[in-house]
C-alpha cells in the first residue's frame, strides 16, 4: 500500500525560510501524481495552496510555491509569518483513481 | 459564491448505516468530479471517495470500499456518501470538496461530524 510521507513537525523563525516535502515510501514523486498542498488551522476546513505542483492557487501570496526537489513534491515558504503557523498536507495522485494524503506537517513558527 | 454544505452528521452505533450529503451550490456541479474527504478526532486528512463530473468513475479508498457508496444527483446538485457496516474507526469530520483539477481540491464545506459508538 502506498504511503505518502510528510515530516511531522518543523519549526520556522519569523521571516525565515522553510521547505516540506512530501515523498512516496516506495518511488519517486513526479508531475504525474499531480501534487498538491493544503494549509488548515484548527477547526478550519483545509485551504489550497498548490495544485499541478507549483501553481498557486487564487488568492495565496507568492511566499507559497511548490515545485520538485529530487524525488519528493515541496512547498516552500518565503518569509513565514506567524499566521503560517498550520498543519500542511499534500495529496497525490496515484493513477487508477487513487487519491492519497500525506500524514500532514505541524508547522511552528517561533 | 460556491458553497458546500455538510448534513447529515451525528452518532451511530457500530455496525449500524448513515448517509450523508452534500448540498453544491453557485457552480455549475455537474461539471465537477467531487470527493469525499475525512479526519478522524486529531489526526489528518484521509480521502475516502470521488464520483467524477460525467458519471463515469467512482472510487474508494481500500478502508471504505464494499462499505461506503458515493453517489450523486446533478438534477439536485447534490453529492452523498452511504455508509454502511460503520465501525469506531469511521468517526471522523466528513469534508465535501470539488476537484478542479485532479486533485486541486478548491473549494470545501465546512464537515459534519460522525461518531460511531455505542
Amino acid at each position: 500500500q502506498t504511503v505518502v510521507t510528510q515530516e511531522p513537525s518543523f519549526s520556522v523563525s519569523p521571516g525565515g525560510t522553510v521547505t516540506l516535502t512530501c515523498g512516496l515510501s516506495s518511488g519517486s514523486v513526479s508531475g504525474s501524481h499531480y501534487p498538491s498542498w493544503y494549509q488548515q488551522t484548527p477547526g478550519q476546513a483545509p485551504r489550497s495552496l498548490i495544485y499541478s505542483t507549483n501553481t498557486r492557487s487564487s488568492g495565496v501570496p507568492d511566499r507559497f510555491s511548490g515545485s520538485i526537489l529530487g524525488n519528493k513534491a515541496a512547498l516552500t515558504i518565503t518569509g513565514a509569518q506567524a499566521d503560517d503557523e498550520s498543519d500542511y498536507y499534500c495529496v497525490l495522485y496515484m493513477g487508477s483513481g487513487i487519491v492519497v494524503f500525506g500524514g500532514g506537517t505541524k508547522l511552528t513558527v517561533l | 459564491q460556491v458553497q458546500l454544505v455538510e448534513s447529515g452528521g451525528g452518532v451511530v452505533q457500530p455496525g449500524r448505516s448513515l448517509r450523508l450529503s452534500c448540498a453544491a451550490s453557485g457552480f455549475t456541479f455537474s461539471s465537477y468530479t467531487m470527493h469525499w474527504v475525512r479526519q478522524a478526532p486529531g489526526k489528518g486528512l484521509e480521502w475516502v471517495a470521488y464520483f467524477s463530473y460525467d458519471g463515469t468513475n467512482k472510487y474508494y479508498a481500500d478502508s471504505v470500499k464494499g462499505r461506503f457508496t458515493i453517489s450523486r444527483d446533478n438534477s439536485k446538485n447534490t453529492l452523498s456518501l452511504q455508509m454502511t457496516s460503520l465501525r469506531a474507526e469511521d468517526t471522523a469530520v466528513y469534508y465535501c470538496t470539488r476537484d478542479r483539477q485532479v486533485v486541486h481540491f478548491d473549494y470545501w464545506g465546512q464537515g459534519t461530524l460522525v461518531t460511531v459508538s455505542s
